[in-house]
């Protein structure tokens, strides 16, 4: 199985801030044949289901603020926000759709210092 | 726009079966799968596994096999989460997702559904 690790386990950020978060893939999920990175980073918010904000490791779902970004590749990924807001506040996950069993990061929790 | 509504809340007892379910609306149910995700209380999400509505091909992770029965009914657009004999380690929520057409992310979510399993 892909191991996905996440750092930090938890961030507090002022709001306007930047807040970046990584995600680290015990092996690669770059499909050569197609250039992507088989990565996905998704939202939770207290009480809700987790919400797409990112696939294939930088675009950005219809309809996400374009103030949340994705970058990297191979094993090496960052989801950035770049003015944090207060309804920023959640569990952040990465996920890798590269092999199964498809598996996620363990969560990064995003607060407001 | 696509929707996956899943069904209530569920207590049950150790040793008794329960099926929770999953009903798509919005899209063309047949034509893309849906997947299975546990979140443990306080915990992370867990891949489960995934259905295809069309032809019922199902898929499971090594660590939900023989655990779980996931099918579909595509008359009614709906695929189901079954256990045989629940265990208090099942308690979690259980989320039904739909994947992407050219890559398996998730991109809608049902609300999710509460399995309580105590004595």
């Amino acid at each position: 199985d892909i191991v996905m690790t996440q750092s930090p386990d938890s961030l507090a950020e002022s709001l306007g801030e930047r807040a970046t978060i990584n995600c680290k893939s015990s092996q690669s999920v770059l499909y050569s044949s197609n250039n992507k990175n088989y990565l996905a980073w998704y939202q939770q918010k207290p009480g809700q289901p987790p919400k797409l904000l990112i696939y294939w490791a930088s675009t950005r779902e219809s309809g996400v603020p374009d103030r949340f970004s994705g970058s990297g590749s191979g094993t090496d990924f960052t989801l950035t926000i770049s003015s944090l807001q207060a309804e920023d506040v959640a569990v952040y996950y990465c996920h890798q759709y590269y092999s199964t069993p498809y598996t996620f990061g363990q969560g990064t929790k995003l607060e407001i210092k | 726009e696509a929707q996956l509504v899943q069904s209530g809340a569920e207590v049950k007892k150790p040793g008794e079966s329960l099926t929770i379910s999953c009903k798509g609306s919005g899209y063309s149910f047949t034509s893309y799968w849906i997947g299975w995700v546990r979140q443990m209380p306080g915990k992370g999400l867990e891949w489960v596994g995934t259905i295809y509505p069309g032809d019922s091909d199902t898929r499971y992770s090594p660590s939900f096999q023989g655990q779980v029965t996931i099918s579909a009914d595509k008359s009614i657009s709906t695929a189901y989460l079954q256990w045989s004999s629940l265990k208090a380690s099942d308690t979690a929520m259980y989320f039904c997702a739909r994947l992407g057409t050219a890559g398996d992310f998730l991109d809608h979510w049902g609300q999710g559904t509460l399995v309580t399993v105590s004595s």
